[in-house]
């Protein structure tokens, strides 16, 4: 089976710094990577995916993560914090077996921006 | 073009109770998961029906059951609650699998 791990339950940022949240994931296949945002009490957002080709994504809200093979990463990055990137942010994979599809979700960080 | 929608927003159940969440996918879309989330946890999948046809099953107890109806709506049952199912209970649609899946606001389940 697939896993993910997220590095780091809590990151905090000042407002206008960059934003680092790591991911790791396992796999013996090619993994399609997900990248999504939850904010309070609402369900889930997301903000991109990787399936083939280039390795640097680009997603919504100026979010990007890069699919590194080598180091079996994904980890999403943004130049300057704004206060409204506070959220929990989940990296999944998506797992395909017999044609049952399913997103393996890591446990998430929170992002607090500082101001 | 609405989203995925899912009823209710809030419950509150007691043990052993039965409970019966709903989901309405965007138009056109054939799939349906269902996802469970702790508090302070990544969800966890639940199922996946696709054309009415169950696809996949997580690692749930039996108390847990779905469906799928001819619209493509879906309902998850679970039995016997518990107070470890109080959760948020998500459902995702896509025409096909996970890779465009779009996620409601999801089910808050108390269970007391």
């Amino acid at each position: 089976a697939q896993s993910v791990t997220q590095l780091g339950s809590h990151v905090s940022v000042s407002e206008g710094a960059l934003v680092l949240l790591r991911c790791n994931y396992s796999s013996s296949v090619p993994p399609y990577l997900f990248w999504y945002v939850q904010y309070p009490n609402q369900g889930l957002q997301l903000l991109l995916k990787y399936t083939t080709g280039a390795t640097l994504v680009k997603g919504i809200n100026g979010f990007e993560a890069e699919f590194k093979k080598s180091e079996t990463s994904f980890h999403l990055t943004k130049p300057s914090a704004h206060m409204s990137d506070a959220a929990e942010y989940f990296c999944a994979v998506e797992e395909s077996n017999f044609g049952n599809e399913k997103l393996t979700f890591g446990t998430g960080t929170r992002l607090t921006i500082i101001p | 073009d609405a989203g995925v929608t899912q009823s209710p927003t809030h419950l509150i159940k007691t043990r052993g109770q039965h409970v019966t969440l709903r989901c309405s996918p965007i138009s056109g879309h054939k799939s349906v998961s269902w996802y469970q989330q702790v508090l302070g946890q990544g969800p966890q999948f639940i199922f996946q029906y696709y054309e009415k046809e169950e696809r996949g099953r997580g690692n749930f107890p039996d108390r847990f059951s779905a469906r799928q109806f001819p619209n493509y709506s879906s309902e998850l049952n679970v039995n016997a609650l518990l107070l470890g199912d109080s959760a948020l209970y998500l459902c995702a649609s896509s025409l096909d699998g996970p890779s465009e899946a779009f996620f409601g606001q999801g089910t808050r389940l108390t269970v007391v």
